[in-house]
């Protein structure tokens, strides 16, 4: 079973603060999806990472695959209160019949004081 | 356009009835994922369909809970003799198609509570 372990789960800053989330696993992945999500709606897709070492940025955030594909990190610079939610990092594998199936880590809740 | 739909939004039931939580994917879709997601944690994988096949159903807890989409859009999820520990929120998503670096949208959910 593929596991995909967060950090932190929690995060309460203030605004203008950095911050990084980590997503770390022992198993090799095709593809890291990075998914927000806010109260009471479902998850929306932020970016897809596919190569080892691959970086990716969408305005303050940036998104890092790590070399080996076992590992990914979102960093936010200069975090807004409108940064809040809840962040999650999906693990995808292109073998066998769970092609595409994606395997969620546990999420950070991020929450951004004015 | 439209995005996933799902129904009900809420549903309240007794302990031991059965229950069926309907999925309406984007239109033209082939993919579509069943998740159950506990507050503030990430969604948990149930099942999953490319067309009208089950192409995996390895998260599916017992054989109390079944999927089908017979025509290869709408999906339902049913549970059978629903339990207390049953009540969590179930997400649907679908996506264009199966694949590492497809987006799947998923759905408002419907809160499942079991009395």
């Amino acid at each position: 079973t593929q596991l995909l372990e967060q950090s932190p789960q929690f995060l309460s800053i203030q605004e203008g603060e950095n911050l990084t989330v980590y997503c770390n696993s022992s198993s090799v992945f095709s593809s890291l999806q990075w998914y927000r999500q806010e109260p009471g709606e479902g998850p929306v897709l932020l970016v897809t990472v596919v190569t080892g070492g691959e970086v990716k940025k969408l305005k303050r955030l940036t998104f890092q695959f790590g070399d080996a594909r076992k590992d990914s990190s979102l960093h936010i610079t200069a975090a807004q209160p409108g940064d809040t939610g809840l962040y999650l990092c999906a693990g995808a594998n292109a073998g066998g019949t769970s092609y595409g199936k994606l395997t969620f880590g546990q999420g950070t809740i991020l929450t951004v004081h004015p | 356009g439209a995005g996933v739909s799902q129904s009900p939004r809420y549903k309240v039931t007794k302990r031991g009835q059965d229950v069926a939580l309907r999925c309406d994917p984007i239109s033209g879709h082939v993919s579509l994922y069943w998740y159950r997601q506990a507050l503030g944690q990430g969604p948990e994988f149930l099942t999953y369909f490319n067309y009208e096949a089950q192409q995996d159903k390895s998260g599916l807890p017992n054989d109390r809970f079944s999927a089908e989409r017979p025509e290869g859009s709408i999906s339902t999820l049913t549970i059978q003799r629903t339990e207390q520990r049953d009540s969590a929120m179930y997400r649907c998503a679908s996506s264009r198609s199966a694949g590492v670096t497809y987006e799947q949208y998923f759905g408002p959910g419907t809160r499942l509570t079991v009395t």
